[in-house]
C-alpha cells in the first residue's frame, strides 16, 4: 500500500541552522512525484519543493533542498540556514504518477525555529 | 493571480444543519481535490475530478457526503446532515494536469474550519 512516513512529530532548530525533516514513503509504482508543503499557524498550505522519481539530481529552490535517496525510499526535506518563519508544520506527500492523481500526506512535522 | 478561492472561511453550525462548502479552481486547472484535516487523522482526501468528472470518491465518509463540480471554475462539497464528528478544516486544491509525469504542485484554498455543535 502507498503510504508516507514521517517519524518526527516535533524539530527544534536555533535560528540560522540547517535542519532535515525526514520522509520515508512506500510505493512499488516506479513513477511517482514527492511534494513538500509548509503549513504555518495560520492554516494554509504552501508548496515547497517537488521531486519525480526519474530526476536523476536533488531538487532545489532557494533554501529548500530535497535530499532523495531512492533506493532508500527516503525524501527529507533540508532547510539552511533557518529563520523565525520557518516554524510551521511540514507535510511530505506523494502522488503516483496518473496525471491528477490526489496526494499522499504524511503526518507532518511541526518545527520550530528558536532565536 | 488569484489562488484557489474557498468559501466560507469559517462555518459554525448545529448538528444536523446542511453544509455546504465552496471552491473556485486556479484558471486553467483542470483537476480539483477536497481534503478534510483532522488531528487524528491528518490530512486525507475525499474526492477528487478531472475536467469536472469525478474519478475517485472513495475517501467520502458516508452518504452525507456529496460533491459536485458544474464547470471548470465551481465546486462543492456538501454534507447533510452534518454530524459532529464532521468538524475538520476541508481544502480545496487545484492543478493543471500536463501528463504523467506533470511536476506541477497542488495549489490549496485557505481552507474551512468547520464546527458542527
Amino acid at each position: 500500500a502507498q503510504k508516507i512516513t514521517q517519524t518526527q512529530p516535533g524539530m527544534f532548530v536555533q535560528e540560522k541552522e540547517a535542519v532535515t525533516l525526514d520522509c520515508t514513503y512506500d510505493t512499488s509504482d516506479p513513477s511517482y512525484g514527492l511534494f513538500w508543503y509548509k503549513q504555518p499557524s495560520s492554516g494554509e498550505m504552501i508548496f515547497l519543493i517537488y521531486q519525480g522519481s526519474y530526476d536523476q539530481q536533488n531538487a532545489t529552490e532557494g533554501r529548500y533542498s530535497l535530499n532523495f535517496q531512492k533506493a532508500r525510499k527516503s525524501a527529507n526535506l533540508v532547510i539552511s540556514a533557518s529563520q523565525l518563519g520557518d516554524s510551521a508544520m511540514y507535510f511530505c506527500a506523494m502522488r503516483l504518477n496518473q496525471a491528477g492523481t490526489a496526494l499522499i500526506f504524511g503526518k507532518g512535522t511541526t518545527l520550530s525555529v528558536s532565536s | 493571480d488569484a489562488g484557489v478561492i474557498q468559501s466560507p472561511r469559517h462555518e459554525v453550525t448545529e448538528m444536523g444543519q446542511e453544509v455546504t462548502l465552496r471552491c473556485k479552481p486556479i484558471s486553467g486547472h483542470n483537476s480539483l481535490f477536497w481534503y478534510r484535516q483532522t488531528m487524528m487523522r491528518g490530512l486525507e482526501l475525499l474526492i477528487y475530478f478531472n475536467n469536472n468528472v469525478p474519478i475517485d470518491d472513495s475517501g467520502m465518509p458516508e452518504d452525507r457526503f456529496s460533491a459536485k463540480m458544474p464547470n471548470a471554475s465551481f465546486s462543492t462539497l456538501k454534507i447533510q446532515p452534518s454530524e459532529p464528528r464532521d468538524s475538520a478544516v476541508y481544502f480545496c486544491a487545484s492543478t493543471e494536469r500536463r501528463g504523467p509525469y506533470s511536476n506541477q504542485p497542488q495549489h490549496f484554498g485557505d481552507g474551512t474550519r468547520l464546527s458542527i455543535l
